[in-house]
């Protein structure tokens, strides 16, 4: 793994379906963040996660959790999905406390839910 | 709570130079970024302000006063790969990034 990873890469799912996105990276990051992007409205922040162990809610939490269990994982789980959570996913990492808490960003996961 | 402004599209002709502003009310300030994303890709970081003044790295500069809530990105010598949205984000006291909805850049021949 080189960066910051996400699976799947794209889903269509039935509404009411539990759904887990994954978000694994390497570079020994801190701090982890979710965000979904939709068409004219950017990026929003779901959840985030300072460091292993603790979470926050973002602009956006409701219908998502997530778990920081340990550094390099940051899964986001839907419990049961709705037509509105159809959206791109981003997860995000950076090193809080570096020169400039530059976060990077997997390749996304695309959701639908019908 | 988190306004921060920045136009919907702009249009722009190869080898020309264009100026994305964006202004920002925020909660809580630790700096601005600006991103790049093309369409169906992950964003991609471009600069970093958190003094105020200019930031200047290769063909693109960023520019920052805090005092004005306001920064602009600019982009030098045009190139249709600079196609792209382009994305002012605020980091909060938090340290989350609170992004505007982007800017649609496209470069013309």
């Amino acid at each position: 793994i080189a960066g910051i990873t996400q699976a799947p890469t794209s889903q269509i799912l039935a509404a009411g379906r539990r759904m887990t996105l994954r978000c694994t990276q390497d570079m020994r990051h801190n701090a982890m963040y979710w965000y979904r992007q939709d068409l004219g409205l950017g990026l929003r922040l779901i959840h985030y996660s300072n460091t292993a162990g603790t979470t926050g809610k973002g602009e956006v939490p409701d219908g998502y959790s997530v778990s920081r269990a340990n550094t390099d994982d940051f899964p986001l789980t839907l419990a049961s999905a709705v037509p509105s959570q159809t959206s791109v996913y981003f997860c995000a990492s950076t090193r809080l406390a570096g020169e400039s808490n530059e976060q990077f960003f997997g390749p996304g996961t695309r959701l639908t839910v019908l | 709570g988190q306004n921060i402004d920045q136009p919907t599209e702009m249009t722009a002709t190869e080898g020309a130079i264009v100026q994305i502003n964006c202004t920002y009310q925020t909660s809580g300030f630790n700096g601005l970024f600006w991103y790049q994303q093309h369409a169906g890709e992950a964003p991609t970081f471009l600069s970093y302000n958190v003094l105020d003044g200019l930031e200047e790295k290769g063909r693109f500069s960023s520019f920052l006063s805090r005092s004005k809530g306001y920064s602009y990105l600019l982009l030098k010598e045009l190139q249709m790969k600079d196609s792209a949205s382009y994305l002012c984000a605020v980091e909060d006291s938090g340290y989350a990034l609170n992004f505007g909805k982007g800017t649609s850049l496209l470069v013309t021949p």
